[in-house]
C-alpha cells in the first residue's frame, strides 16, 4: 500500500552494526506495528504502538528497540545486528476504530541481511 | 500464548484444481482475518469473519469460520495463476492482539 512506506527497501550490513529501519504512513492511523517474516514462517510481532506515547513489546522484541517519533513515523532499531536477524521486516498500520475488527495495512517491506 | 497453525505449509496444484488451506487456533478467537501475500509483495487484507459458523464468498474464494471459533478455512475453486501467493490467517484473541498463522504457499502450474 503506497500509503505506508518503508526505508530502506534492502539493506546488507555486518554483525555488530547498528541499523535503523524507518516507516512512514499517510493514512492517519494511530496504530503502528513492526513484524518480522522468515522464510516458511508467518509474521511475528516485534513491537507495536497504539499512539505516540504508547510502545509495547510483541512476541520477539529481544535485540530490537523502537521509537514513535510522530503519529506518522515508527522506527525499528537493531542496536547490534546479528546474522539470525536476517529477515524481511514489515511495518503495518491500523486505525484502531474497529477494535478487534481492525484490519492492518502493510508497507512494502525491508529485506535485511546481516553478514 | 495463543498459537495459530496453518496447514499445509505448501501446496502445488494444476491450474483449474481446487485448493484449501486450514487454520487452527489453540484458543477461541474473537474473529479471523485472511491476508494474501503475492511473491515479492506484502500481505494484503482479504476478508474478516466474526460470527461462529460464518461463511463468506469472494468470487472463487470461500471463507469459513468454525462453530467453536477456533478454526477457519479458505477454499479456492478452479485455481488460476493469479491465485499464486501465500495465504495467511490471523486471529484476535481476548488480549486484542492479532496473531498470524505460518501461512500456506500456493503454487499453480499452468
Amino acid at each position: 500500500d503506497a500509503d505506508v512506506t518503508q526505508t530502506p527497501r534492502n539493506r546488507i550490513t555486518k554483525t555488530g552494526k547498528r541499523i535503523m529501519l524507518e516507516c512512514s504512513q499517510t493514512k492517519g492511523h494511530d496504530r503502528m506495528y513492526w513484524y518480522r517474516q522468515d522464510p516458511g514462517l508467518g509474521l511475528q510481532l516485534i513491537y507495536y504502538s497504539f499512539d505516540v506515547k504508547d510502545i509495547n513489546k510483541g512476541e520477539i522484541s529481544d535485540g530490537y528497540s523502537v521509537s514513535r517519533q510522530a503519529q506518522a513515523k515508527f522506527s525499528l532499531s537493531l542496536e547490534s545486528a546479528i546474522p539470525n536477524q536476517t529477515a524481511l521486516y514489515f511495518c503495518a498500520t491500523s486505525d484502531g476504530s474497529g477494535g478487534i475488527t481492525d484490519t492492518q495495512y502493510f508497507g512494502p517491506g525491508t529485506r535485511l541481511t546481516v553478514l | 500464548g495463543q498459537q495459530v497453525m496453518q496447514i499445509p505449509q505448501y501446496q502445488h496444484v494444476q491450474e483449474g484444481e481446487d485448493f484449501t488451506t486450514y487454520c487452527n487456533s489453540s484458543t477461541t478467537l474473537s474473529n479471523i482475518q485472511w491476508y494474501k501475500q503475492r511473491p515479492g509483495g506484502h500481505p494484503v487484507f482479504l476478508i474478516q469473519l466474526v460470527k461462529s459458523g460464518e461463511v463468506k464468498k469472494q468470487k472463487r474464494l470461500t471463507f469459513q469460520f468454525g462453530e467453536a471459533k477456533k478454526n477457519s478455512s479458505l477454499h479456492i475453486t478452479a485455481t488460476q495463476t493469479t491465485d499464486v501467493g501465500t495465504y495467511f490467517c490471523a486471529g484476535y484473541n481476548a488480549g486484542n492482539m492479532l496473531t498470524f498463522g505460518g501461512g500456506t504457499r500456493l503454487m499453480v502450474k499452468p
